[in-house]
């Protein structure tokens, strides 16, 4: 099994640009999480889906930033525009089944704006 | 906010001791769980506790819940310099079903 599959690793963009970031989850798991961790607010929940259908996205920071799952194996979190406080660890995770179940974390996007 | 804190921040033993690390949260929850992260990595799962257990062992690694008093730790045996890394709880509380909310996390180093 490859795990969750993120790219790009790393995002290096100037203040303004659109970055979209994207995951792929394991096959077979039908809840999808993206997190965002900094060292001054540790490690947020921003959205999640389960079965594709966005559940909560109450952690979304603002309007800026956007998420969608247009099927079971691929999501993308956009920024449009970015700033430089959006400079953070992005990661996303999924997870087979409902809630009590392990989430299995993707190595992360390290995004850095300029 | 529901999010857990973590004591200590930081902690430095020596390879073969045992680490202690414990979590403490504000709101029921339904389960409880330890995540690992390598520096620069993603999160690992460790264990996960339900609100009804007590205790859980995998290999080296031990977790209790005291749900009476909202905490939970995490006991490392005979460490080795592999285990440095920084250790997360994660909670899922009681009617926000799926949504897990992390800790603040303890910085753990394995000297030889």
């Amino acid at each position: 099994d490859a795990g969750v599959i993120q790219s790009p690793r790393h995002e290096v963009t100037e203040m303004g640009q659109e970055v979209t970031l994207r995951c792929k989850p394991i096959s077979g798991h039908n809840s999808l999480f993206w997190y965002r961790q900094t060292m001054m607010r540790g490690l947020e929940l921003l959205i999640y889906f389960n079965n594709n259908v966005p559940i909560d996205d109450s952690g979304m920071p603002e309007d800026r930033f956007s998420a969608k799952m247009p099927n079971a194996s691929f999501s993308t979190l956009k920024i449009q525009p970015s700033e430089p406080r959006d400079s953070a660890v992005y990661f996303c995770a999924s997870r087979k089944g409902s809630a009590g179940e392990t989430q299995y974390f993707g190595p992360g996007t390290r995004l850095l704006v300029l | 906010s529901q999010q857990g804190e973590e004591d200590p921040q930081a902690l430095s033993i020596q390879e073969g001791e045992n680490a202690t690390m414990n979590c403490s949260y504000k709101t029921s929850i339904n389960n409880l769980q330890w995540y690992r992260q390598n520096s620069g990595r993603g999160l690992v799962h460790l264990i996960l506790i339900r609100s009804n257990e007590r205790e859980k062992h995998s290999g080296r690694l031990r977790v209790t819940l005291d749900t009476s008093k909202k905490s939970s730790s995490l006991l490392i045996t005979a460490s080795r310099a592999a285990d440095t890394a920084s250790y997360f709880c994660a909670t899922e509380h009681t009617g926000t079903a799926s949504k897990l909310t992390f800790g603040t996390g303890t910085r753990l180093q394995v000297t030889l």
